[in-house]
């Protein structure tokens, strides 16, 4: 059973528009968040994260919103440009017996169109 | 920046054969990750590690061990390859808990 769900396998937007990518999860344990991007044939990348104290975590182009009590959250870029097309990967964990796993979602294709 | 590498990019191997993907990481970090991403499944933890000697088992470690003798090298093993585990395997590093993790560029192995 999928703990951290990206429903939108592929998300397409016009160049200079706002994107949002959505991840919902069901584990209320969860309390650290991240996205991630991937370029074809390369490794992901860390892209942004936020803690479960926050509610917003803003870096340039890039905001994450989480809502905790929707266990929901977006990363919003704007303004959306070609070179973010990639795939997104929303990833969640919480401290277990010491240790620190985060769980990843399926990830969202992004294309942005020029 | 961390640096992280992985043996080979394309690999390709037959049924049965027994098959090494090698990880190094030039920054220190304690714990490392073996990951296979596959499409429409994103990516799955097959093995980690915490320490030097220590590995612990991902979600999906059937079919799979792992080596860890030094602190920088993390290696995965299948030790008799089969066809569906054809996929992109990869390597990550973690500083500590409650840190991004940093991605090798990925082994993309095909069993024949």
């Amino acid at each position: 059973d999928q703990q951290v769900k990206q429903n939108s396998p592929s998300l397409s937007v016009q160049e200079g528009r706002i994107s949002i990518l959505n991840c919902d999860y069901t584990n209320s344990m969860f309390d650290y968040f991240l996205w991630y991007k991937k370029y074809p044939a390369e490794g992901p990348t860390f892209l942004i994260s936020i803690s479960s104290i926050k509610d917003k975590n803003e870096d340039g182009r890039f905001t994450v919103f989480l809502n905790k009590s929707a266990k929901h959250l977006s990363l919003h870029i704007v303004p959306s440009q070609p070179g973010d097309s990639a795939v997104y990967f929303c990833a969640a964990g919480s401290p277990s017996g010491g240790s620190y796993i985060p769980t990843f979602g399926r990830g969202t294709s992004l294309i942005v169109h020029p | 920046d961390v640096k992280v590498t992985q043996s080979s990019r394309y690999l390709v191997k037959r049924t049965g054969e027994k098959v090494f993907l090698e990880c190094v990481q030039d920054m220190d970090h304690e714990n490392m990750f073996w990951y296979r991403q596959d499409p429409g499944l994103g990516l799955r933890l097959i093995y980690f590690s915490y320490d030097v000697k220590m590995k612990e088992k991902g979600d999906i470690p059937e079919g799979y061990s792992v080596s860890r003798e030094k602190k920088e090298r993390f290696s995965l093993i299948l030790e008799s390859a089969s066809t569906n585990q054809t996929s992109m395997y990869l390597c990550a590093t973690e500083r500590g808990s409650y840190n991004e993790q940093f991605f090798g560029p990925g082994t993309r192995l095909t069993v024949l």
